[in-house]
């Protein structure tokens, strides 16, 4: 009930293309989803959040898809650059889950220029 | 702002010695605390988590424990290291009396036992 999937492990895009991660979620009481960057060495940085009530959440080159019903939700990089480069975890948590986050496997990703 | 500070930023240390890894918080009062670990291209796992002072809820059984001695710190401890206890260790903090958990990693510890 608390597992967070996350898919593919890996990601190669080309410089301006689209990275696209996808994260399913099993427990219906969960009600917050961050997406975390993390590069080599260095703790994982809070990236950007969805709630369930909006089903989509943009800032700047980045946007979360949320579709509550599918129980799943997505990361999108838009015109991906080099500098994004790293490694992203999704994560679901929320007052239900007490005070934790779930997280997901990671996801690593290079962008070629 | 609030900022949150691990150290040592890397450490070697012999099989069967002891650990003692320290986080503190600035910047916020009652924070809720935790401590990951993270294996070599793995994910997050969460070791331990504190809502206030002296109260430590504990997610795996293990060669670890934690204390929180002060509002803002959290110590990381073994008596004894095991060769599998090496790993990135991540201290994390969110908000305490708030409904969602957003957290906030600190810079980590690299550990690498011998």
């Amino acid at each position: 009930q608390q597992q967070v999937k996350q898919s593919p492990q890996s990601l190669i895009v080309q410089k301006g293309g689209i990275s696209i991660i996808n994260c399913a979620y099993e427990n219906t009481a969960f009600d917050y989803f961050p997406w975390y960057q993390q590069f080599p060495g260095k703790g994982p940085a809070l990236l950007i959040a969805i709630r369930p009530d909006v089903s989509e959440k943009k800032e700047g080159r980045f946007t979360i898809s949320f579709n509550k019903s599918a129980k799943q939700f997505s990361l999108h990089i838009m015109d991906s650059q080099p500098g994004d480069s790293a490694t992203y975890f999704c994560a679901a948590g929320g007052k239900a889950a007490g005070n934790k986050l779930t997280f997901g496997g990671g996801t690593r990703v290079l962008v070629k220029p | 702002s609030q900022t949150i500070h691990q150290w040592p930023a890397t450490l070697v240390q012999p099989v069967g010695s002891p650990l003692s890894l320290e986080c503190t918080v600035e910047g916020t009062s009652n924070p809720n605390l935790y401590w990951y670990r993270q294996a070599a291209g793995r994910g997050l796992q969460l070791l331990f988590y504190s809502v206030g002072i002296g109260q430590i809820s504990s997610e795996v059984p293990q060669n670890l424990s934690a204390s929180r001695p002060q509002d803002r710190q959290f110590i990381l401890s073994s008596k004894k290291l095991l060769l599998s206890d090496s790993g990135f260790y991540l201290c994390a903090w969110s908000p305490g009396l708030v409904l969602y958990n957003e957290q906030f990693f600190g810079p980590g510890t690299r550990l690498t036992v011998l």
